[in-house]
């Protein structure tokens, strides 16, 4: 069965202190992986995809890195401003649909 | 520039009665899709529309209808509201189904009573 799992599901960390969020996936054939931020009562925003193992994004403070089994998210020197659910999503290569994975929720604390 | 728009924020069904939760979008994107969002769960996937005319069905489709009628619109049709639909669902665009970026709606946070 096609599955992806975030871990933690939920991060707290001092502002300044930098760390990794990470997003396993089991799948059958990967097209695409991608991550999304969410801000509480709103719909999730685009921020990287990837396709190959090896690749890495980079936006801010934030870098998205991929292997063939999972994805890491590191966060660098993060500000309170970057606190959200950041969620992880496969895209399969037999057809257009995404795996959600259930989010880690990242708070930064000033 | 609107992006993609969700009506209404919120709604409270009883149980049986239908509605519909509205998407539309003005980037002239032809892939569109609803999502559900529960506690503790990643999204999934309901229905989907490659473009005017054309869906299909998702993950968890039983309970929801859809149509595309034209590019911009998207809408969700509750048949018979039970209270396992409580949820906040998502719509969401991309100009295409793979590999590109996808836009959300704000999304509707639904009670079903």
């Amino acid at each position: 069965e096609d599955q992806v799992t975030q871990s933690p599901e939920a991060l707290r960390l001092q502002e300044g202190e930098s760390s990794s969020l990470n997003c396993s996936y089991t799948v059958s054939g990967l097209r695409g992986l991608f991550w999304y931020r969410q801000d509480p009562g709103k719909g999730p925003e685009f921020l990287f995809t990837l396709y190959s193992a090896g690749e890495e994004k980079e936006k801010e403070r934030l870098k998205a890195t991929l292997t063939k089994k999972e994805s890491f998210l590191h966060i660098t020197a993060p500000k309170p401003e970057d606190s959200a659910t950041y969620l992880c999503a496969v895209q399969l290569r037999s057809n257009y649909q995404l795996i959600w994975g259930a989010g880690t929720k990242l708070i930064i604390k000033p | 520039n609107a992006g993609v728009t969700q009506t209404p924020k919120f709604q409270v069904l009883k149980t049986g009665q239908s509605m519909t939760l509205q998407c539309a979008q003005d980037m002239n994107h032809e892939y569109m899709s609803w999502y559900r969002q529960d506690p503790g769960m990643g999204l999934r996937l309901i229905h989907y529309s490659v473009g005017a005319g054309i869906t299909d069905q998702g993950e968890v489709p039983n309970g929801y209808n859809v149509s595309r009628s034209t590019t911009e619109d998207f809408p969700l049709r509750l048949l018979s509201a039970a209270p396992s639909q409580t949820s906040v669902y998502f719509c969401a665009s991309s100009y295409a189904p793979t590999g590109t970026e996808a836009f959300f709606g704000q999304g509707t946070r639904l009670t079903v009573v």
